[in-house]
C-alpha cells in the first residue's frame, strides 16, 4: 500500500505486504529528518533518521528515502506486521535551535 | 528506568483553574521541549529550554509558562485554563544529534 503525500491520513495494508508512507517537507535548508512511530496512548518513538547528505538509509525492516530535489521523504516498512499499526510522523530539523517540525502524520492500519 | 518521564498522565480540571505538568529526563541532554498534540494528532512545539535558558517561545498564550529548576527538569505551568487547552502535552529532550526522545504524554481535559 502507498500513501500519497499528506492528503491521505489513513493507510490500510494487508499483513505481510510492504507499506510506503510519504511525506513532503517544507524547508529546503533542513538537514536532518526523522520518522517517528506513535502507538495509541504513547509518545512518539524514533524509528529511523537520515541526514541531508544521504538519499537512502536502511534499518531493520524499514528504509527511509530522501529526495531533496522535490523535498520528499518516504518510509518503507517491509512485511508489515500487526504491531506496526500506529500513526507515523515525519519530522525535519530546520537548523538552529528550533527543534523538530513535524508533519501531519499518517495512520497505518494493518488488515489481517 | 524511563528516559523521559512526565506526570500526571491524565489531568481533568475545570475552566479557570491553574495546573502544572512535570517532566524529568535522565539522559543528560541539554535541551528539553514541550509539544502540544491536538485532536487531529498534529504535534506543535511550544517551548524549548537549553541549559535553563528559553530559546524558543512559539506563539502560545502567556498563560503557559515553562519552568526549569535544573537541566533535567522542565515543568509546564498553565494559568486560567480554557476549553481549548484540552490536548495531550508531550515533554521531550534532545542530545547533540538532534533526535528527540519523548515522554508518554499528559492528557489534559478542561471541562
Amino acid at each position: 500500500g502507498e500513501n500519497v503525500g499528506l492528503h491521505l491520513p489513513t493507510l490500510s495494508v494487508q499483513e505481510g505486504d510492504n507499506s510506503i508512507i510519504n511525506c513532503a517537507y517544507s524547508n529546503s535548508a533542513s538537514d536532518y529528518f526523522i520518522w517517528y512511530k506513535q502507538e495509541s496512548g504513547k509518545g512518539p518513538q524514533f524509528i529511523i533518521d537520515i541526514r541531508s547528505n544521504m538519499d537512502k538509509r536502511q534499518g531493520q525492516r524499514v528504509t527511509v528515502l530522501l529526495n531533496k530535489t522535490v523535498k520528499h521523504l518516504s518510509l518503507q516498512i517491509a512485511a508489515t506486521q500487526p504491531g506496526d499499526s500506529a500513526v507515523y510522523f515525519c519530522a525535519e530539523n530546520r537548523g538552529g535551535a528550533d527543534g523538530l517540525t513535524f508533519g501531519k502524520g499518517t495512520h497505518l492500519i494493518i488488515q489481517p | 528506568d524511563t528516559a523521559v518521564s512526565q506526570t500526571p498522565k491524565y489531568l481533568v480540571t475545570q475552566m479557570g483553574n491553574d495546573k502544572s505538568i512535570k517532566c524529568e529526563q535522565n539522559l543528560g541532554h541539554d535541551t528539553m521541549y514541550w509539544y502540544k498534540q491536538d485532536s487531529k494528532k498534529f504535534l506543535k512545539i511550544m517551548f524549548s529550554y537549553n541549559n535553563k535558558e528559553l530559546i524558543i517561545n512559539e506563539t502560545v498564550p502567556n498563560r503557559f509558562s515553562p519552568k526549569s529548576p535544573d537541566k533535567a527538569h522542565l515543568n509546564l505551568h498553565i494559568n486560567s485554563l480554557e476549553l481549548g487547552d484540552s490536548a495531550v502535552y508531550f515533554c521531550a529532550s534532545s542530545g547533540p544529534g538532534g533526535e528527540l526522545f519523548f515522554g508518554e504524554g499528559s492528557r489534559l481535559t478542561v471541562l
